[in-house]
């Protein structure tokens, strides 16, 4: 079973509209990282919130983590056309027998119209 | 300054055959993992090379092997191909700050 479930599976706003994407995930972390990717092609690292960190700003990019819900939440905001991809929450189990194995969920679809 | 590097691009295989994808990773990182993609789905780890030698391995079978070289560089091998091997290989180098991605190879078995 997948650590991490991102909610909802697709998305489709207008341009200039935020765009709020979820994550659930299951066991304990060490961090959190989302990533988008274009066109089913490689994924770009966005942004890495730590377990002791409750949000992170980069950009037009907002996360917050919440580890007692074992959530996060990436926000877009003031979206464009070119935002539009998928994205993926990837999880950093603490608990595990190696090193730096990351688990994607299964992505949100996200569409921006012009 | 590269990144992570994969060849091929695209890849036609038949059912059947064995495969070998290639990956260099970014400058300065010496892990390198390896993940499936299917179509609409998340990337599903296959395995990781740290020093040259295997250190852990996701939930794919023994027709998946890897190997990592001195210079860090990596290649993935599938034998006995089946149809549902149909899927993009991403390869990823880095440590916990977040992995850098290669563009994947685009596996087709027909």
């Amino acid at each position: 079973s997948q650590q991490g479930e991102e909610d909802p599976q697709a998305l489709s706003i207008q341009e200039g509209e935020n765009a709020t994407m979820n994550c659930s995930y299951k066991t304990s972390i060490n961090n959190l990282q989302w990533y988008r990717q274009n066109s089913g092609r490689g994924l770009v690292h966005l942004i890495l919130i730590r377990s002791n960190e409750r949000e992170k700003h980069s950009g037009r990019l907002r996360v917050t983590l919440d580890t007692s819900k074992k959530s996060s939440s990436l926000l877009i905001t003031a979206s464009r056309a070119a935002d539009t991809a998928s994205y993926f929450c990837a999880t950093d189990p603490s608990l595990k027998t190696s090193y730096d194995k990351v688990i994607f969920g299964p992505g949100t679809s996200l569409s921006v119209i012009p | 300054d590269a990144g992570v590097t994969q060849s091929p691009t695209h890849l036609i295989k038949t059912r059947g055959q064995q495969v070998t994808l290639r990956c260099s990773p970014k400058s300065g990182h010496d892990t390198v993992s390896w993940y499936q993609q299917a179509l609409g789905q998340g990337p599903q780890f296959i395995f990781q090379y740290y020093e040259e030698e295997e250190r852990q391995r996701g939930n794919f079978p023994d027709r998946f092997s890897g190997h990592q070289f001195p210079n860090y560089s990596s290649e993935l091998n599938v034998n006995a191909l089946l149809l549902g091997d149909s899927a993009l290989y991403l390869c990823a180098s880095g440590k916990l700050h977040g992995y850098t991605f290669g563009s994947g190879t685009r596996l087709t078995v027909v």
